[in-house]
């Protein structure tokens, strides 16, 4: 099963909107991982939040994490029509550490 | 820079013919390396994973095998292919001793089984 669940599965605002993702997931972690993957490409990493870290930004982006609640959050601020792609959490696992487990993905749809 | 190169882009195969899917990283020694496939508008699965030549680990029981030749080059088999093959290939990499680190993606190989 996957480590991590996405929720929307898919979600179209308009330019300049912000858009909100979020991520549940079952084991401990060490850090959470925001991937971005444009269709037909491969995935591009955008932010990494570890596991002693609530929020952290990168430009337009906001990251949170709850480990009590398992949960982390994706805000995108004023959406682009360049934006539209599907995002991904991810997050390492304890054992070994070597494997990285993604979650279904939200589908992101921004109109200009 | 480190680079990863992944092919080929689209593969077109018919039902019970073999595979191979190469992939190589460049500007780094001893990489992890990992392929993943992905179904149409779904999540990543992870299938295999190596930390080092011929150390490699199936995450999945299937009809697909990985091997690593050399120390920056994984490659993705099949001897005959199903129709659930289909999707998306992933190879990607991490730098040896960021075992949770951010992982880099090489642009995939799209295989279509008919």
């Amino acid at each position: 099963s996957q480590q991590g669940e996405e929720d929307p599965q898919a979600l179209s605002i308009q330019e300049g909107e912000n858009a909100t993702m979020n991520c549940s997931y079952k084991t401990s972690i060490n850090n959470l991982q925001w991937y971005r993957q444009n269709s037909g490409r491969g995935l591009v990493h955008l932010i990494l939040i570890r596991s002693n870290e609530r929020e952290k930004h990168s430009g337009r982006l906001r990251v949170t994490l709850d480990t009590s609640k398992k949960s982390s959050s994706l805000l995108i601020t004023a959406s682009r029509a360049a934006d539209t792609a599907s995002y991904f959490c991810a997050t390492p696992t304890n054992t070994g550490g070597f494997k990285t487990i993604f979650g279904a993905g939200t589908r992101l749809f921004v109109k200009a | 820079s480190q680079t990863i190169h992944q092919w080929p882009a689209t593969l077109v195969q018919p039902v019970g013919s073999p595979l191979s899917l190469e992939c190589t990283v460049e500007g780094t020694s001893n990489p992890n390396l990992y392929w993943y496939r992905q179904a149409a508008g779904r999540g990543l699965q992870l299938l295999f994973y190596s930390i080092g030549i011929d150390q490699i680990s199936s995450e999945v029981p299937q009809n697909l095998s990985a091997s690593r030749p050399q120390d920056r080059q994984f490659i993705l088999s099949s001897k005959k292919l199903l129709l659930s093959d289909s999707g998306f290939y992933l190879c990607a990499w991490r730098p040896p001793g960021l075992s949770t680190g951010e992982l880099f993606f090489g642009e995939g190989s799209r295989l279509t089984v008919l």
